[in-house]
């Protein structure tokens, strides 16, 4: 119930093009849902990050959909570009902790051909 | 220095040797993790400090050792380790329920 399942696991897309990564999560109890970005040679960095009370967040390109009655939520970066090629991370966490707690997905790894 | 630091960069070592991880945060948080990366797998947490207290250790095999001597600072001990141990190694850090956590380079390390 602890797991967060990411797809897919790569994704290449043509500079300009949308890339979309999915998770979807069973835990109800979670209740912040961020999104990392990790390039080679660096620890992952936050990207962007949505609480359930809300079904969308746009920063810049990046947006975060959410559903909640799905327990889904999915990354999209429009106009894509080569230097979004990294690895991206979702991530849920919550559940009463001191500290923040964070399940993360397998990672996608995304290639932007310019 | 800025952020979270972590030294060495890169480690190999016998299965019989015994040498440190050190992980440095600059942001004044109060709270400082141990993950473990390894390819094609989630982010597995191994270890939390809270105001130095250890508050989450994940079944971590005891050839693990986790010190946290300070706020700032977070050690990981490793003796005897395994090949299946190899894997880049990743210290975060974060202020009280922020779940914003900020992640160090990582050190990767190979056993050989």
């Amino acid at each position: 119930q602890q797991q967060v399942k990411q797809s897919p696991q790569s994704l290449i897309v043509q500079k300009g093009g949308i890339s979309i990564i999915n998770c979807a999560y069973e835990n109800t109890a979670f209740d912040y849902f961020p999104w990392y970005q990790q390039f080679p040679g660096k620890g992952p960095a936050l990207l962007i990050a949505i609480r359930p009370d809300v079904s969308e967040k746009k920063e810049g390109r990046f947006t975060i959909s959410f559903n909640k009655s799905a327990k889904q939520f999915s990354l999209h970066i429009m106009d894509s570009q080569p230097g979004d090629s990294a690895t991206y991370f979702c991530a849920a966490s919550g559940g009463g902790t001191s500290y923040g707690k964070l399940t993360f997905g397998q990672g996608t790894i995304l290639t932007v051909h310019p | 220095e800025t952020g979270v630091t972590q030294t060495p960069r890169h480690l190999v070592m016998g299965m019989t040797n015994k040498k440190s991880l050190k992980c440095e945060q600059h942001l004044g948080h109060n709270a400082m993790y141990w993950y473990k990366q390894s390819a094609k797998k989630p982010l597995e947490l191994m270890f939390v400090y809270s105001l130095e207290e250890r508050v989450e250790n994940n079944s971590v095999p005891s050839r693990f050792s986790p010190e946290c001597p300070n706020s700032s600072h977070l050690f990981l001990h490793l003796h005897t380790l395994q090949p299946e141990d190899s894997a880049l190694y990743l210290c975060a850090s974060s202020q009280n329920r922020g779940f914003e956590q900020f992640f160090g380079p990582g050190t990767r390390l190979t056993v050989l």
